[in-house]
């Protein structure tokens, strides 16, 4: 059973356009909530995180929101660069628990020039 | 600081082959990790590292073992190959608990085939 959830495998957006990312989840434990960008041949990177008892979290270009009522957080990149174009991994976990994260499957975002 | 470093990059094995892939890190790092990627599947956890001399079962552990004799190294196993275990297989590290560091660092990646 799936715990984190990224339901679009891929999305394209115009430079300088909104690019959003979404991600669900279902274990309601979950307390701290990742993305990582994995650019091909490389391992991911760290991009944004946010703990649970915010619902926003922001860093330059990139800003992440959490609804834990809907167990659902996304990732908002504006404005969207080509440079942006990577697989973005979502992830959870339980900080008080085995410290263990659980990825969603990615989402490829392609951004066009 | 190099980061994570991951020894081969690449390997072909036949089915029963044994091989070794070590990760290293000099971040100091107290958690080490190793995932595997399948396509269409995100990374999923193998086994990991709390601390020198110590390993744990993650959510794939089957048809792998690990060693963490020293802190900076975490050394995955494969001792009878099979065509299941073809992946690409990352490790990270962790400075402690995630509470303490946003992140894990993840290594460049070892793409295995098993034939």
């Amino acid at each position: 059973d799936q715990q984190v959830k990224q339901n679009s495998p891929s999305l394209s957006v115009q430079e300088g356009r909104i690019s959003i990312l979404n991600c669900d989840y279902t274990n309601s434990m979950f307390d701290y909530f990742l993305w990582y960008k994995k650019y091909p041949a490389e391992g991911p990177t760290f991009l944004i995180s946010i703990s649970s008892i915010k619902d926003k979290n922001e860093d330059g270009r990139f800003t992440v929101f959490l609804n834990k009522s809907a167990k659902h957080l996304s990732l908002h990149i504006v404005p969207s660069q080509p440079g942006d174009s990577a697989v973005y991994f979502c992830a959870a976990v339980f900080q008080g628990g085995s410290e263990k994260l659980v990825f969603g499957k990615g989402t490829k975002l392609t951004v066009n020039p | 600081n190099a980061g994570v470093t991951q020894t081969p990059k690449f390997r072909v094995l036949k089915t029963g082959q044994s091989m070794t892939l070590l990760c290293a890190q000099d971040m100091n790092h107290e958690y080490m990790y190793w995932y595997r990627q399948d396509p269409g599947m995100g990374l999923r956890l193998i086994h990991y590292s709390v601390g020198e001399g110590t390993t744990a079962k993650g959510e794939v552990p089957d048809g792998y073992n690990v060693s963490r004799l020293k802190k900076q190294n975490f050394l995955l196993g494969l001792e009878s190959a099979a065509p299941s275990q073809t992946s690409v297989y990352f490790c990270a590290s962790s400075y402690k608990q995630l509470a303490w560091a946003d992140t894990q660092y993840f290594g460049p990646g070892t793409r295995l085939t098993v034939l």
